[in-house]
């Protein structure tokens, strides 16, 4: 992998299932993994930011994982709702800066 | 809860204009950074700036493209004579210093050039 890559690029669920979003990064040099929630007109929000190695982390009904071995990272939603309709994306860091390289994203569409 | 800010929202310019993007990071951010994405591209970044000076910029970021941070709370892009090509969405980004704490993003300029 040499670019950050999103899968899939779009996602249509009914309210209340679940789902889950892929995210692959290049392995080597990395430092961290960052996901953003991104609504129309509105600032980017960042999510959660990940650094090591099987970290977990939660926000209500999102979680993440990351496995920086293999380079990808899980995105978690439990319970859509419609509010949750937004584009999600990725970025990550190397250990050389702090510029993020981000993915295409994931546009979430969640239909009552 | 503290928020970067950029104006104008959108702006029309003609090729060859020089235009300005202002931004106003959070006020105990040391870190900021200028993003755009072309419609339909990736979020593409474009310059770093710390401590008065740039710390990192890509390739996109030629000398037509200037930042600067005049005084103590605002963050600007300035490009010398925009391009058909430089149409985008420009976002300002601001963080703390520690390197794996988040990027607070404003909510971009839509920068048309005719």
């Amino acid at each position: 992998i040499l670019n950050v890559e999103q899968s899939p690029q779009s996602l249509h669920v009914q309210e209340g299932d679940s789902t889950n979003f892929t995210c692959s990064f290049p392995s080597s040099n990395f430092y961290a993994l960052h996901w953003y929630r991104w609504e129309t007109a509105k600032s980017p929000e960042a999510l959660f930011v990940m650094t090591l190695n099987g970290d977990e982390k939660k926000k209500g009904r999102i979680s993440a994982t990351l496995n920086t071995k293999e380079g990808y990272s899980y995105l978690y939603i439990k319970g859509s709702q419609p509010e949750d309709s937004a584009t999600y994306l990725c970025a990550y860091t190397t250990g050389g800066g702090n510029k993020l390289t981000f993915g295409t994203g994931t546009q979430l569409k969640v239909e009552l | 809860e503290p928020e970067v800010t950029q104006t104008p929202s959108h702006q029309v310019t003609q090729m060859g204009q020089e235009v300005i993007l202002r931004c106003v990071p959070i006020s105990n951010h040391l870190y900021f950074y200028w993003y755009r994405q072309i419609l339909g591209q990736k979020v593409e970044f474009l310059v770093s700036f710390y401590n008065n000076e740039i710390s990192e910029k890509s390739e996109i970021f030629d000398d037509q493209f200037s930042v600067e941070r005049p005084d103590g709370s605002n963050f600007t892009l300035k490009i010398r004579s925009t391009k058909l090509e430089d149409s985008a969405m420009y976002f300002c980004a601001s963080s703390a210093i520690v390197r794996d704490t988040e990027a607070f993003f404003g909510q971009g300029t839509r920068l048309t050039v005719v």
